[in-house]
């Protein structure tokens, strides 16, 4: 079966310093995979999605970017990190299976940035 | 306009009731629709989705579509207090990338 790992799971940071968030896929190969923010408050917000390796589409102008190093891994990242990146943040992947074709999110990570 | 609206709520009703959640959507164009639930601190888990005009069913829950009207909804029967979370509604704007709805916050008294 497929499951999606995030790490951390909640994370504490101070304005200006740099983030890496990780996210992996286990049981599948080539997933779409997507990473989303949910601020305090509102709802969830797609930031970048990919369809393979080195593929990154930017959904929103932000101060954060993402990567694929590897088919099952997708990264989020930021070089200095602004107080208004605090949030949780979703990775997701789409399942395709026969007449299936569903989304399902990780456990999430919470990031403050103070 | 946003592009996916639901009623703000919160919403109450009590215990063995009938939950309506609505949803309406901006893009004539979109072509499936989710509802996924959440609850406090966790990310959000699939509990239906529905392509077609008409009702879904799956167990307790009811969703029904109006492309027409470019209306979701969903119906939560016989309401749990475990149905208590925030409902979340979403529409693939295409290659599944998602746009959700503020969300719908049920409290189910028991």
């Amino acid at each position: 079966s497929q499951t999606i790992h995030q790490w951390p799971a909640t994370l504490v940071q101070p304005v200006g310093s740099p983030l890496s968030l990780e996210c992996t896929v286990e049981g599948t190969s080539n997933p779409n995979l997507y990473w989303y923010r949910q601020a305090a408050g509102r709802g969830l917000q797609l930031l970048f999605y990919s369809v393979g390796i080195g593929q990154i589409s930017s959904e929103v102008p932000q101060n954060l970017s993402a990567s694929r190093p590897q088919d099952r891994q997708f990264i989020l990242s930021s070089k200095k990190l602004l107080l208004s990146d605090s949030g949780f943040y979703l990775c997701a992947w789409r399942l395709i299976q026969g007449v299936r074709d569903e989304q399902f999110f990780g456990p999430g990570t919470r990031l403050t940035v103070l | 306009q946003k592009e996916v609206e639901q009623n703000s709520g919160p919403l109450s009703v009590p215990e063995g009731a009938i939950a309506s959640l609505n949803c309406t959507y901006s893009d004539r164009g979109s072509q499936s629709f989710f509802w996924y639930r959440q609850y406090s601190g966790k990310s959000p888990e699939l509990i239906m989705f529905i392509y077609s005009n008409g009702d879904k069913e799956d167990g307790r829950f009811t969703a029904q579509l109006n492309k027409a009207s470019q209306y979701v909804s969903l119906l939560i029967r016989d309401s749990q207090p475990s149905d208590s979370a925030t409902y979340l509604c979403a529409v693939n704007k295409g290659d599944y990338k998602l746009s959700f709805g503020a969300g719908t916050t049920v409290t189910v008294r028991a």
